[in-house]
């Protein structure tokens, strides 16, 4: 069975400060992997997606990927307000899936100003 | 990135009637267009993979016969909720994908209460 496991949290952080999320998985042939952002009765809403090892960087969010250890987190530097919301981490498992995505529970985040 | 819609974005109905739901890409074609249902404070839960020109395929424990789903288009997925009850009452979100990694965009959703 495919699974994507996320703390539930909740994470909370003060404003300003560095957030981290983490997400594993356990399909070691997974090769895409994604982060989405879930206001509270609202879709998910992609913030970005990761496919070799290492860092990418999108403003103030970076996504790490290590397939070694079967791991892929999300950090938002100078939190704010605005970016308290449940996280989802979603992966691509190999492609005889095809392009379904398996889903983590999400972490819900909250940014205290 | 890609925009994809729903209609309506809300609906309340009585308990046996049925209700369509429909899934748009705008600015893309979707021959894969996928549909979850969210409970309150729960995680998504895929239901089943929508194909255009062929039929769909169902999650395990999904009831094919009660989620009915057309994909006529390569712009168009309905999902249609057949003999609504109130349990089925749920927030339902479309998906397709576009890219070069068939990155999945959600449409804004449908809220379904049936009374």
């Amino acid at each position: 069975q495919k699974e994507v496991e996320q703390n539930s949290g909740p994470l909370s952080v003060p404003e300003g400060a560095i957030a981290s999320l983490n997400c594993t998985y356990s399909d070691r042939g997974s090769q895409s992997f994604f982060w989405y952002r879930q206001y509270s009765g609202k879709s998910p809403e992609l913030i970005m997606f990761i496919y070799s090892n290492g860092d990418k960087e999108d403003g103030r969010f970076t996504a790490q990927l290590n397939k070694a250890s079967q791991y892929v987190s999300l950090l938002i530097r100078d939190s704010q307000p605005s970016d308290s919301a449940t996280y989802l981490c979603a992966v691509r498992p190999i492609m005889e899936y095809g392009n379904k995505l398996v889903f983590g529970a999400g972490t819900i985040l909250r940014v205290k100003s | 990135g890609a925009v994809v819609s729903q209609h309506p974005s809300r609906v309340i109905c009585k308990s046996g009637t049925s209700v369509k739901i429909e899934c748009r890409s705008l600015d893309f074609q979707a021959t894969t267009m996928f549909w979850y249902r969210q409970f309150p404070k729960q995680s998504l839960m895929l239901m089943a993979t929508s194909n255009e020109g062929s039929k769909a395929t169902y999650e395990q424990g999904v009831e094919k016969d009660k989620f009915l789903i057309n994909h006529a288009s390569l712009t168009l997925s309905t999902l249609t909720v057949t003999s609504a009850h109130p349990e089925d009452s749920s927030f339902y979100i479309c998906s397709a994908p576009w890219g070069t990694q068939e990155t999945q965009y959600f449409g804004p959703g449908t809220r379904l209460l049936v009374l």
